[in-house]
């Protein structure tokens, strides 16, 4: 079984551009989960989404959005961005939406914010 | 709000134990967790233990969990060079089965031969 696709690996930027990060859940996964990992924060956990809906949010600023598909695949998006976004983005999925941290996680996007 | 916090650092020589510390300030939480991050690449679940538990074991892996201190710790026996990784205790919080999970800052754990 395929694992958690997670497309670009790496991408650089510069400040005030916008990017977009994609997940494709392991098959049969229906919930999707972002999280930001960065050497002072460690691992912040962005939102989650179930059923193409968003069902729980970090404390992040409104420019981190996302989204889910009916296929269950995932896209995050960061607008205006500044250089405190480098980070790596983590998705992680899970079977269904109370799956008790069973979070299987992808090896990340990796944003560098110049 | 939720804090899990962790020292950064273990170095043990291979074939020791390893033990890894972790507290916690949500009493509250259901469950808590042990991920294990390997170089460039995602955390991998390596075990969680109930809160209304004081011990888990999985093979070489011993979880412990004093919920009067908040405090849980992964034990590591026969330490291999294989098990060099950075290790995240991590809490489920309040929200009973909800997938936001409330992370430490990592222990990378160097295992030297």
């Amino acid at each position: 079984k395929a694992g958690v696709t997670q497309t670009p690996r790496y991408l650089i930027k510069t400040r005030g551009q916008q990017v977009t990060l994609s997940c494709s859940p392991i098959s049969g996964h229906r919930s999707v989960s972002w999280y930001q990992q960065t050497p002072g924060q460690g691992l912040q956990f962005l939102f989650e989404y179930f059923s193409e809906t968003q069902r729980n949010k970090g404390n992040f600023p409104g420019r981190f959005s996302g989204r889910q598909f009916s296929n269950s695949r995932s896209e995050m998006n960061v607008s205006t961005l500044e250089l405190g976004d480098s980070a790596l983005y983590l998705c992680a999925s899970s079977p269904e939406l109370a799956s008790f941290g069973e979070l299987f996680f992808g090896e990340g996007s990796r944003l560098t914010v110049l | 709000g939720e804090d899990v916090e962790q020292s950064l650092f273990l170095s043990v020589r291979e074939g020791d134990s390893s033990v890894i510390n972790c507290t916690y300030t949500d009493s509250s939480s259901t469950y808590l967790y042990w991920y294990k991050q390997e170089p460039g690449a995602g955390l991998q679940l390596l075990t969680y233990i109930f809160s209304n538990m004081d011990m888990k074991q999985d093979q070489r892996l011993t979880v412990l969990l004093n919920k009067k201190d908040k405090h849980l710790s992964l034990r590591i026996a026969d330490t291999q060079t294989g098990d060099s990784a950075i290790y995240f205790c991590a809490e489920s919080g309040d929200q009973t089965g909800a997938n936001n999970l409330f992370f430490g800052t990592g222990t990378r754990l160097t295992v030297i031969p």
